[in-house]
């Protein structure tokens, strides 16, 4: 079964930072990855999505990339803001289009 | 397009009783998705659909649980009958596979169902 692992569960920054959230997973035979974000009491947001023959995807301030070989994926995220405070999700699609979530990490940026 | 809309966004109920909920995807898409969400679990898959026929139910965590799909534009996830540990937050998606060299399908969520079983 494939396992998902984000670290760390939390993390809190001051304005500004740059900071690198991280993905891990156990089978590194998956087609795609996915990051999302997820706001206290909503619903997930779509951010970037890796194919499995790319190693990065880039949408204004975040930079995913993906490593199969090593099963890690890391989301980057510069110049820190109060409003990307919010749960980031990382999820492995298997065979079939389904997703494998990780828990998530719980991101608090202070102004 | 107003994205994937699920109802109710709330729902309360006591054991025992039936609990249905429902959602509506994105047009044109031909996947359709039930999660559910747990602080102990995280998000887990429960079942998907790919042009209204279900594809994979192996996350239906008992028989207590049934999806159904009666057409494109919408899915009923019930639970009959409820119980206190199914109190989550359920969630529907779509998605469109998009094909080429190498195919992919970024899913959409919907706002997700609150539910609580006293």
């Amino acid at each position: 079964k494939q396992e998902v692992t984000q670290i760390p569960a939390a993390l809190s920054v001051p304005e500004g930072e740059n900071l690198v959230l991280n993905c891990s997973f156990t089978d590194s035979a998956i087609y795609n990855l996915q990051w999302f974000r997820q706001d206290p009491g909503k619903g997930l947001t779509s951010l970037l999505l890796i194919q499995s023959s790319q190693r990065e995807q880039t949408s204004g301030r975040l930079n995913a990339s993906l490593d199969k070989s090593s099963g890690r994926s890391t989301l980057y995220i510069a110049a820190s803001q109060p409003g990307d405070s919010a749960t980031y999700l990382c999820a492995v699609e298997l065979s079939g289009y389904a997703l494998n979530f990780g828990k998530g990490t719980s991101l608090l940026v202070t102004p | 397009d107003a994205g994937v809309i699920q109802s109710p966004r709330h729902e309360v109920t006591e054991m025992g009783q039936e609990v249905t909920l429902r959602c509506k995807p994105i047009s044109g898409h031909d996947y359709l998705f039930w999660y559910r969400q747990t602080m102990m679990r995280g998000l887990e898959l429960l079942i998907y659909f790919n042009n209204n026929v279900p594809i994979d139910d192996s996350g239906m965590p008992e028989d207590r649980f049934s999806a159904k799909m009666p057409n494109a534009s919408f899915s009923t996830l019930k639970i009959q009958p409820s119980e206190p540990r199914d109190s989550a937050v359920y969630f529907c998606a779509s998605s469109s596979v998009v094909s080429g060299s190498l195919s992919y399908n970024e899913q959409f969520f919907g706002p997700g169902t609150r539910l609580t079983v006293l």
